[in-house]
């Protein structure tokens, strides 16, 4: 069975760092672009970062540049997303998913169930 | 950033009627390999999102074909043919063609 599932969401302190992890498991992870989308309570959904299969490229939305790092381990079939500098704002149900990628963007056809991530003093 | 609208933002429906939902994008979304990458996704209450249908049209296996998605360059709708109660939920659509990725606001639909 494809899965995904995330963890290592908790509650955080303004500026405080986090790292969220995503097993994956069911596929060829190393075949596979994968990104973080995130959603705010009560609000929609937000494209946070996508990496793909080797790591080589990285892509992030703006308000995460320079503060979220997207990494992967290949070999232990890995996704993670390490926060730092976290605000107010970032406080959001962090979803893993798969993207097909080259040919199929953006078509996230696998989504883990989500950790929440709560910024506040 | 490739601004994404939605319209409308709630959906009142009755079981049995259609339903349709319109997106719009702030450019084309013609991508230079002649792919167009604009996605739906629906979101039940308390669930992970799902995709729908993907480069504008092509519905995912398991998805009812009361579902259907049409449009091009900025313009792209989702119609239901006729809204079931498990059809409930948030309908997203995001464009993949430019970096960020963005997401419309979201439509939700109610019975």
């Amino acid at each position: 069975e494809v899965q995904l599932v995330e963890s290592g969401g908790d509650l955080v302190q303004p500026g405080g760092s986090l790292r969220l992890s995503c097993v994956t498991s069911g596929f060829r992870f190393s075949g596979h672009w994968m990104a973080w989308v995130r959603q705010a309570p009560g609000k929609g959904l937000e494209w946070v970062a996508n990496i793909k299969r080797d790591g080589q490229q990285k892509e992030y939305v703006d308000s995460v540049k320079g503060r979220f790092t997207i990494t992967r381990d290949n070999t232990e079939n890995l996704l993670y997303l390490q926060m730092s500098s976290l605000r107010a704002e970032d406080t959001a149900v962090y979803y893993c998913a798969r993207d097909p990628g080259e040919g199929v963007w953006g078509a996230f056809d696998i989504w883990g169930q989500g950790t929440t991530v709560t910024v506040s003093s | 950033d490739v601004v994404m609208t939605q319209s409308p933002l709630s959906l009142p429906v009755t079981l049995g009627q259609p339903a349709s939902i319109s997106c719009w994008s702030g450019q084309s979304l013609l991508y230079k390999d002649k792919n167009t990458y604009l996605n739906w996704f629906h979101q039940r209450p308390g669930q992970s999102p799902r995709r729908l249908i993907y480069k504008v049209s092509n519905r995912d296996s398991g998805v009812p074909d009361r579902f259907s998605g049409s449009g091009s360059g900025t313009d792209f709708t989702l119609k239901i043919s006729k809204v079931e109660a498990e059809d409930v939920g948030i309908y997203y659509c995001m464009q993949a063609t430019y970096w960020p990725y963005t997401f419309g606001q979201g439509t939700k639909l109610e019975i």
